[in-house]
């Protein structure tokens, strides 16, 4: 298993701002996810963060809403850009391990 | 049609019952099924997954699987409060050389002392 921790655990901004979110993981993984777990909905992938490659982004997420940087292979970082209440959400990252994935706790965004 | 269906309850038992937690889904190319349990604030974390169709077993969870019908289920025998979180379904199959996870959307159950 892996041992995952997210920074901020929680916040609330106001709209049109920017929040970064950090990711450390405590062994090194090539490949990190970004996740969004909305009230009442299935947690819907963001984007795989490879570390020395460009972020790849699942149907709906562009790069300009939610850049992600992957600097090395225990870090990994996911802004949340120009928000709108409608990215009130938890934010979760994870890593592969085998069959599976192991998250870390979320970090809980309000946006008023 | 959702490729996975989770009944989102809330389900609420007494201590000590079974407790019966299920999901369908559609795409048969799903390799793993597993179970997550998120309690309030935090992240989802791994209970148990498998593989093939039948029956695994960790202490008080089973999990079943049944391919021909595209449905699984976790089994919680004795519940007790602290088993009070959602439980979330997922599936996974390999896409890319990983393997890529789709989520239910997590049934609530709460354990009554």
């Amino acid at each position: 298993s892996a041992v995952i921790s997210q920074k901020p655990s929680r916040d609330i901004c106001q709209r049109g701002t920017s929040l970064t979110i950090q990711c450390q993981v405590d062994s090194q993984v090539t490949m990190m996810f970004w996740y969004r777990q909305q009230p009442g909905q299935s947690l819907t992938l963001i984007a795989t963060a490879n570390q020395g490659s460009e972020a790849t982004y699942e149907s709906g997420f562009v790069i300009d809403k939610f850049p992600i940087s992957r600097p090395n292979l225990t870090f990994s970082t996911l802004t949340v850009s120009n928000m709108s209440p409608e990215d009130s959400s938890i934010y979760l990252c994870s890593v592969p391990t085998g069959e599976t994935q192991y998250f870390g706790p979320g970090t809980r965004l309000l946006v008023l | 049609q959702k490729e996975v269906e989770q009944d989102p309850g809330p389900l609420s038992v007494p201590e000590g019952a079974i407790v019966s937690l299920n999901c369908t889904y559609s795409n048969s190319a799903f390799q793993y099924f597993m179970w997550y349990r998120q309690y309030s604030r935090k992240g989802p974390e791994l209970l148990m997954y498998t593989y093939s169709s039948g029956n695994k077993e960790d202490g008080r969870f089973t999990a079943q699987v049944d391919k021909s019908s595209k449905y699984i289920s976790l089994f919680i025998r004795d519940s007790q409060p602290s088993d009070s979180a959602t439980y979330l379904c997922a599936m996974s199959w390999n896409s890319g050389g990983y393997q890529k996870v789709t989520f239910g959307t997590g049934t609530k159950l709460q354990v009554i002392p």
